[in-house]
């Protein structure tokens, strides 16, 4: 079953750190790039991050750029988003978003893994 | 990194047409073709409905349509059912491996 599924959410004080992972099935997670993209509660939807299939090359939103870091491990199948010094504005449900073959469009969504930033 | 600009909401009886308006500048939309256009329920992942300005994926509506002008895409919804009351939100490359989303457009069918 072609799939994403992110996990690893959950509360976290201000400051603190956090690791989300994704894990995929059902494709060749090795050759496709992958994004994170996530919604604060009630808001539209904003792109995080972005690695190339090989995890040579990353970017990041303005927003999170020097505190998150989006990794791979293609031989596990599965993406992470490592997030560092951590705000309230940080509070989102984070989704792992597949990329076909670099045309930057979405075309497999996880369900979401719900991070919440609160003292 | 700005937001693309979409109208907060859009309506429509059941059987009309509607278009959504995004509008971004010259360093996304109006640059490249990798324009998409996304369909979230409450509380569900948001499903990919245009890929670059006007194609359909397998197993979507022909009653979804994608097109662009200069700076501004659009989608267009016709003969408008119950099922497509969603939020709907335009996606652009945005140049050096970024992407940048619209603000979302709450549709109500009537």
């Amino acid at each position: 079953q072609v799939q994403l599924v992110e996990s690893g959410g959950g509360v976290v004080q201000p400051g603190g750190s956090l690791r989300l992972s994704c894990a995929a099935s059902g494709f060749t997670f090795s050759s496709y790039d992958m994004h994170w993209v996530r919604q604060a509660p009630g808001k539209g939807l904003e792109w995080v991050a972005f690695i190339r299939y090989v995890g040579s090359n990353e970017n990041y939103a303005d927003s999170v750029k020097g505190r998150f870091t989006i990794s791979r491990d293609n031989s596990k199948n599965t993406l992470y988003l490592q997030m560092n010094s951590l705000r309230a504005e940080d509070t989102a449900m984070y989704y792992c978003a597949k990329e076909n073959y670099g045309e930057w469009y979405f075309d497999l969504w996880g369900r979401g893994t719900l991070l919440t930033v609160s003292s | 990194q700005s937001a693309l600009t979409q109208a907060a909401s859009v309506s429509g009886s059941p059987g009309q047409s509607i278009t959504i308006s995004c509008t971004g500048t010259n360093s996304d939309i109006g640059s490249y073709k990798f324009v998409s256009w996304y369909r979230q329920h409450p509380d569900k992942a948001p499903k990919l409905m245009i890929y670059e300005v006007s194609k359909r994926p397998s197993g979507v509506s022909d009653r979804f349509s994608g097109s662009k002008s200069g700076n501004t895409a659009s989608l267009t919804i016709s003969g408008l059912q119950a099922e497509d009351e969603a939020d709907y939100y335009c996606c652009s490359y945005a140049g050096s491996n970024t992407v940048v989303f619209g603000g979302g457009t709450k549709l109500t069918v009537l």
